[in-house]
């Protein structure tokens, strides 16, 4: 079975602290996802890699960035953390025939 | 119009019966479909995709397609009380690997 792994279930961080979301992958994907899910807007693409190095915008990739060094690794990077960014975290990876998700990190910014 | 449309739910079926969900895109271009179930608390999993127009099956589980109407909709035979979740339909975009999702329609099978 694909295993992705993200490094928190919880977190709480303060307004403006710099924050990293690891998510680490076992099956050699090429693609990896981050999207963020909040109740009654459904899950939302921040940031995708199709490659190492590579990165693209999804469709809320303001106040991220993004980091994939290595192949199995693809970082969320909140530069400045605020309120707004209050929601639960989801990494996915896959290739056609779809994604599998990381468990989620829940991050509450105060 | 939104990318994905998916009624919300909640949509409450008796144990036993057929549960239907659907979903509609407006991306002409889309060529994969995918279902994804997700419990309360936990993250998506993948159900089923479809490729081509018709019917899949698997399992309890039949994904419909037609591309001329831009809809794909999943039954559910014989639903089961652990059948509960919301179900999120993800539809490619532009020829890409890169996927929207629509809103998830929660199903209630009920004992």
């Amino acid at each position: 079975d694909v295993k992705v792994t993200q490094s928190s279930r919880y977190l709480v961080k303060r307004t403006g602290e710099k924050v990293f979301l690891e998510c680490v992958q076992d099956m050699d994907h090429e693609n990896m996802f981050w999207y963020r899910q909040d109740p009654g807007l459904g899950l939302r693409l921040i940031y995708f890699s199709y490659d190492v190095k590579m990165k693209e915008k999804g469709d809320i990739p303001e106040g991220y960035s993004v980091s994939r060094e290595k192949k199995e690794r693809f970082s969320l990077i909140l530069e400045s953390a605020s309120t707004n960014q209050t929601s639960m975290y989801l990494c996915a990876s896959g290739r056609e025939g779809g994604y599998t998700f990381g468990s989620g990190t829940r991050l509450t910014v105060v | 119009q939104k990318e994905v449309e998916q009624n919300s739910g909640p949509l409450s079926v008796p144990e036993g019966a057929i549960a239907s969900l659907n979903c509609t895109y407006s991306d002409r271009g889309s060529q994969s479909f995918f279902w994804y179930r997700q419990y309360s608390g936990k993250s998506p999993e993948l159900i089923m995709f479809i490729y081509s127009n018709g019917d899949k099956e698997d399992g309890r589980f039949t994904a419909q397609l037609n591309k001329a109407s831009q809809y794909v909709s999943l039954l559910i035979r014989d639903s089961q009380p652990s059948d509960s979740a919301t179900y999120l339909c993800a539809v490619n975009k532009n020829y890409g690997q890169n996927f929207v999702f629509g809103p998830g329609t929660r199903l209630s099978v009920l004992p």
